[in-house]
């Protein structure tokens, strides 16, 4: 069973306007972490945003905010305002076990966000 | 910042010849560090995790005595194609993990794109 899921293989959105990109996961550990990365075309790996599974308040990290949904086990990432340097691959990914535990991250399928003007 | 490369960045080699991408944490000690291989629109795959001094260790799946990894150094981690084929062309990107602050932070390199003709 995937861990990962992202339902929407691609996305396309206005310049300004908001857009939510889905992610739902699996696991049975209690403590986890949720990150999303961007990949634009040159390929490196670009940290946005991270929520920890007892993270009551969602993260927020400039134009990216994280919609947490534990009992839902999904981790919707929010961008508002977009900008055509928006346009990439979006990963969801996650790591089992605390932030000490040092384990490898997971990742979904990716949506590829396409924004225009 | 923490800052991970990648060597080469691009290479095309002959089928049956080996490669050897290596990865280095430029400012930081890197305990483990994971390796990924992503092909074109896909996600990225876990292809092992490597601890310094120590064997890797593979994800099912991923032959061994293919894709040899070598952890000589808290800054290096090496991965070799061995015996490469056109169905290995492929991007490969490695994580570098170091502790911070009591807890793992993943960096990811830049990339290596791989074509075997």
């Amino acid at each position: 069973a995937q861990k990962i899921t992202q339902t929407q293989p691609g996305m396309f959105v206005q310049e300004k306007e908001a857009v939510t990109l889905d992610c739902t996961y699996d696991t049975s550990d209690q403590s986890y972490g949720l990150f999303w990365y961007k990949q634009p075309s040159s390929g490196e790996m670009i940290f946005l945003i991270y929520q920890g599974s007892y993270d009551e308040q969602n993260a927020t990290e400039g134009r990216y905010s994280l919609n947490f949904q534990k009992a839902r086990k999904s981790a919707n990432l929010v961008i508002s305002a977009s900008q055509l340097g928006d346009s990439a691959m979006y990963f969801c990914a996650m790591r089992e076990g605390s932030r000490q535990a040092g384990t490898a991250l997971i990742f979904g399928k990716g949506t590829t966000l396409s924004v225009s003007s | 910042g923490a800052v991970v490369s990648q060597h080469p960045s691009r290479v095309i080699c002959k089928s049956g010849t080996s490669v050897k991408i290596e990865c280095r944490s430029l400012d930081f000690q890197a305990t483990t560090m994971f390796w990924y291989r992503q092909f074109p629109k896909q996600s990225l795959m876990l292809m092992a995790t490597s601890n310094e001094g120590s064997k890797a260790t593979y994800e099912q799946g991923v032959e061994k005595d293919k894709f040899l990894i070598n952890h000589a150094s808290l800054t290096l981690s090496t991965l070799t194609v061995t015996s490469a084929h056109p169905e290995d062309s492929s991007f490969y990107i490695c994580s570098a993990q170091t502790l911070a602050g009591g807890t793992y932070e993943q960096y990811f390199g830049p990339g290596t794109r791989l074509t075997v003709t």
